[in-house]
């Protein structure tokens, strides 16, 4: 069964560092996800890309964050300088056109910033 | 804005007692809600959606307007329901097709 697939899984930077993950979508899903996941929290949108254009970034620190998902299908989420509040789960997911609008999730990318 | 509260972090109940995880909404309109739930080292995957009104895993979700709850229940609990459950609301804006706002989730253990 098809899966979204996230890399790394886990990632430990010091503050102000780069830092970038990676998302592969299920083939065929034009809509793609960001999330972050604070400890104890739901999962808060960052980002949703329609094919390679921006739905919603309203939520995305635009001073340090950044997304792109050049030829619309998979997507990296990058962080620059990274922070101490950063640290949490990014998940992607993405959904196809089914009706149902079922988000799939990746399994994230645990990130630590220290 | 729309918002989702899961009034109960943790809730802990005996393998075979009924189980119920509220959820409560505000939301302009007529809302589609889910439940999403995470198993230990899995995804976050859908449990069920309120449209369909179908019964997964023995669990079921009403909506209820009046109340603006959308609870989900499972008459006699198992060991392996023991999982983070979230609720989730589409967004409403017009902005983002079916953005999802999220709960803080609920943590159900079912002891044996």
């Amino acid at each position: 069964e098809a899966e979204v697939a996230q890399s790394p899984r886990y990632k430990i930077t010091e503050k102000s560092q780069a830092v970038a993950f990676w998302c592969d979508p299920i083939s065929g899903h034009a809509t793609l996800y960001w999330y972050r996941q604070i400890l104890g929290q739901g999962p808060e949108l960052l980002v949703q890309f329609q094919d390679e254009s921006v739905v919603d970034d309203s939520q995305l620190p635009k001073d340090r964050f950044s997304a792109e998902r050049l030829k619309g299908v998979d997507s990296t989420l990058k962080i620059q300088p990274a922070e101490l509040g950063d640290s949490a789960m990014y998940l992607c997911a993405s959904s196809g056109q089914d009706g149902w609008h079922e988000q799939y999730f990746g399994p994230g990318t645990r990130l630590t910033v220290t | 804005a729309q918002r989702v509260t899961q009034p109960e972090k943790l809730l802990s109940v005996f393998k075979g007692a009924p189980v119920e995880l509220k959820c409560n909404y505000s939301y302009s309109g007529s809302p589609e809600l889910f439940w999403y739930v995470q198993y230990s080292r899995q995804r976050l995957q859908l449990l069920l959606r309120h449209i369909s009104r179908e019964s997964i895993k023995g669990f079921t979700a009403d909506l209820n307007k009046g109340e603006t709850s959308f609870h989900l229940k499972k008459p006699f609990a198992q060991e392996e329901d023991s999982a983070m459950y979230y609720c989730a609301l589409p967004d409403n804006s017009g902005v983002s097709n079916y953005k999802l706002t999220f709960g803080k989730g609920t943590l159900l253990t079912v002891n044996p």
